[in-house]
């Protein structure tokens, strides 16, 4: 069956790097997304990635893909009070996209 | 572009109660995607929709109807409104592209509490 996992809480002091872990469970899965959602506001695109790449890199956002462990993570360098959210992994399966529950993301000053 | 707008923002029903949430998006995309979020969960899907005219179920259909006579707009239908239906509702709209599959642009969403 599709399956998205994810942690529900994730703490981490200013500066310091958060890492957000996923597992999913389809592996026909073509691209696994990783969203943001702030207080009040829907979700918006954070980065993506292709299914036969292993890492990505897009400014302090790195995506790691572990295809044989269905294993998905986003790493957010010097992490900042504004990078307080709910962070979303996502698979996509043809024209669905099955989301997990999402990681609270919060950051001490 | 406006992108993907929702109306209303908010809405308290009384059991039994129909209303019709609105979506629209400005982005001449082909799918339009409902979904809700209950508190501390992920996204359930709702319906879908892959052009003007096709609809299809998703994982939570119940109690629930759409339509989608135009490109731009994909309304979603309460009938009967049950507590159960207590829930953030999200539109999104997609084109789909090679180059970045999916990737979805959400509406602000409705909060609806059903009493």
């Amino acid at each position: 069956g599709e399956d998205v996992e994810q942690s529900l809480f994730l703490s981490v002091r200013e500066g310091d790097s958060s890492v957000i872990n996923c597992t999913y469970t389809d592996s026909s899965s073509t691209y696994l997304y990783w969203y943001k959602q702030e207080p009040g506001a829907g979700l918006q695109l954070l980065t993506y990635i292709f299914s036969n790449m292993d890492m990505k890199q897009d400014q302090r956002l790195t995506v790691l893909l572990n295809k044989k462990d269905k294993h998905l993570s986003l790493r957010i360098a010097d992490t900042q009070t504004g990078d307080s959210a709910i962070y979303f992994c996502a698979e996509s399966i043809g024209f669905k996209t099955i989301f997990g529950a999402g990681t609270r993301l919060f950051v001490k000053a | 572009n406006a992108g993907v707008t929702q109306t209303p923002k908010f809405r308290i029903l009384k059991i039994g109660q129909s209303m019709t949430l609105q979506c629209t998006q400005d982005m001449n995309h082909n799918y339009m995607y409902w979904y809700r979020q209950d508190p501390g969960m992920g996204l359930k899907l709702i319906y879908y929709s892959v052009g003007a005219g096709i609809t299809d179920k998703g994982e939570v259909p119940n109690g629930y109807n759409v339509s989608r006579s135009t490109t731009e707009d994909f309304p979603l239908r309460l009938e009967l409104a049950a507590p159960s239906q207590t829930s953030v509702y999200f539109c999104a709209s997609s084109y789909p592209a090679r180059t970045s599959g999916e990737t979805q642009y959400f509406g602000p969403g409705t909060r609806l509490l059903v009493l």
